[in-house]
This record gives structure tokens, C-alpha cells and sequence, in this order.
């Protein structure tokens, strides 16, 4: 049992590029979410999706697609990449919040800078 | 709107002394969760506690305990006793209709 796994870890984009940010969780969860942690701010949702199939805009989703083919996994992808993309981004998975013992779990992150 | 406040950006202090980290939120609708999460240095999310808006009971656990008032829409956190791997990040977050709202973070330093 892996948890949420996120790949890269780090990557470096020119301004302009296009790259997919890869998030699996294995632990037959619904809901998938990404965020973007800028340097000393908290967490912001981008994208988050309740089920394979669905998907919706979070708090910051200007820049960003996502899709969700599969319950497992939730890409996020971003096109012309800009500075401002700068962040430090997290995949985190859950079953619902009506659960009693439910919570997020987070992957550990994937470190972008674009330049 | 929803909104979460962590006033507090930073905030030191002595091994084995008691700590309180504020959270206020701000939010119309009736039913919602809170959470408090906890960032190390390494940069992992760590899971805390979740509350409902109806469960306005306090909790602790260990060294740590929550006291969520509604009637100030408040949700602090006390380390009693702090010990130096208490020092991290902690966020406190809403969320309501499956989106989360995270505060901008109170970092904790424990010194020795």
C-alpha cells in the first residue's frame, strides 16, 4: 500500500512548456485533489474531482487541466507554463467526508520552477 | 466566501512550555469540516484532527487538544508541553461541498 505517489519530485520548465504532473493513489479513494503551495502560503485548491469521470475547478484553476479516467489516478497538466507557476504542488486523496475516521492524505509533493 | 485565518505567522518558544495556535474561519453555510494539518521541515502533510460543525465537543489527544467554538468561529490548538519535534507548520483548513480552504500557516519553533 503506497499511498499517494506523485512523480516528479522535481522539475525545472522553461516558460512556455507543457508538463504533466502524475498523482496515483491506490487505496480505492473517490476524491482527488491538487493543490499549489506557494513559499511561507498555505495550500490552495486547483482542481479536485469526486469520482472517475468527474471533475471540477477549485480556487485556482486558471493554467491547469486535469482529468480522472480512472479512480486510481488524477494528471495535472499544465500548458504554457509561466513564473508564476512557481510552487510546490500536492495530489491528496480521501473517501468522503461523511466518513467518521476520514482525513486527506497527500502525496509528498512535487517541487516545479519555471524559469 | 469562505476563509480561514491564522494570525499568528510565527511563533517561538521553550521546550515544555504550552502553546496555542489560532484559527479563525469565516463561512455562510451550516454544515462544514475543520481540520488542522501539520507540516515538518521535511515537507509532508500530516493529518491531525477533523471536526464537524455539529460536534462542537473538545478533543485531546495526547499533548494536543482543540477548542472549536462556533459562537467565535474558532478552532485553536494546544501542545502541551511542547518538545522540539513539535516544530513544523500547522495549518488549519475548512472545507465545505468538497472543496478545502487552507489558513496561510502558523510555523512553530521549538527551541531546547
Amino acid at each position: 500500500n503506497a499511498g499517494v505517489t506523485q512523480t516528479p519530485k522535481f522539475r525545472i520548465l522553461k516558460i512556455g512548456q507543457s508538463m504533466t504532473l502524475q498523482c496515483t493513489q491506490d487505496m480505492n479513494h473517490n476524491y482527488m485533489y491538487w493543490y499549489r503551495q506557494d513559499p511561507g502560503m498555505g495550500l490552495k485548491l486547483i482542481y479536485y474531482s469526486v469520482g472517475a469521470g468527474i471533475t471540477d475547478k477549485g480556487e485556482v484553476p486558471n493554467g491547469y487541466n486535469v482529468s480522472r479516467s480512472t479512480t486510481e489516478d488524477f494528471p495535472l497538466r499544465l500548458e504554457l507554463a509561466a513564473p508564476s507557476q512557481t510552487s510546490v504542488y500536492f495530489c491528496a486523496s480521501s473517501w468522503d467526508l461523511g466518513a467518521p475516521a476520514d482525513e486527506q492524505f497527500f502525496g509528498p509533493g512535487t517541487r516545479l520552477t519555471v524559469l | 466566501a469562505q476563509k480561514v485565518t491564522q494570525a499568528q505567522t510565527e511563533i517561538s518558544v521553550v521546550e515544555k512550555e504550552d502553546v496555542t495556535l489560532d484559527c479563525v474561519y469565516e463561512t455562510r453555510d451550516t454544515t462544514y469540516y475543520l481540520f488542522w494539518y501539520k507540516q515538518p521541515p521535511s515537507g509532508e502533510l500530516v493529518f491531525l484532527i477533523r471536526r464537524n460543525s455539529f460536534d462542537e465537543q473538545n478533543e485531546i489527544s495526547g499533548r494536543y487538544s482543540w477548542n472549536f467554538q462556533k459562537s467565535t468561529s474558532s478552532f485553536n490548538f494546544t501542545i502541551t508541553a511542547s518538545q522540539v519535534v513539535d516544530s513544523a507548520v500547522y495549518f488549519c483548513a475548512l472545507n465545505n461541498f468538497n472543496k478545502f480552504y487552507f489558513g496561510s500557516g502558523t510555523k512553530l519553533n521549538v527551541k531546547p
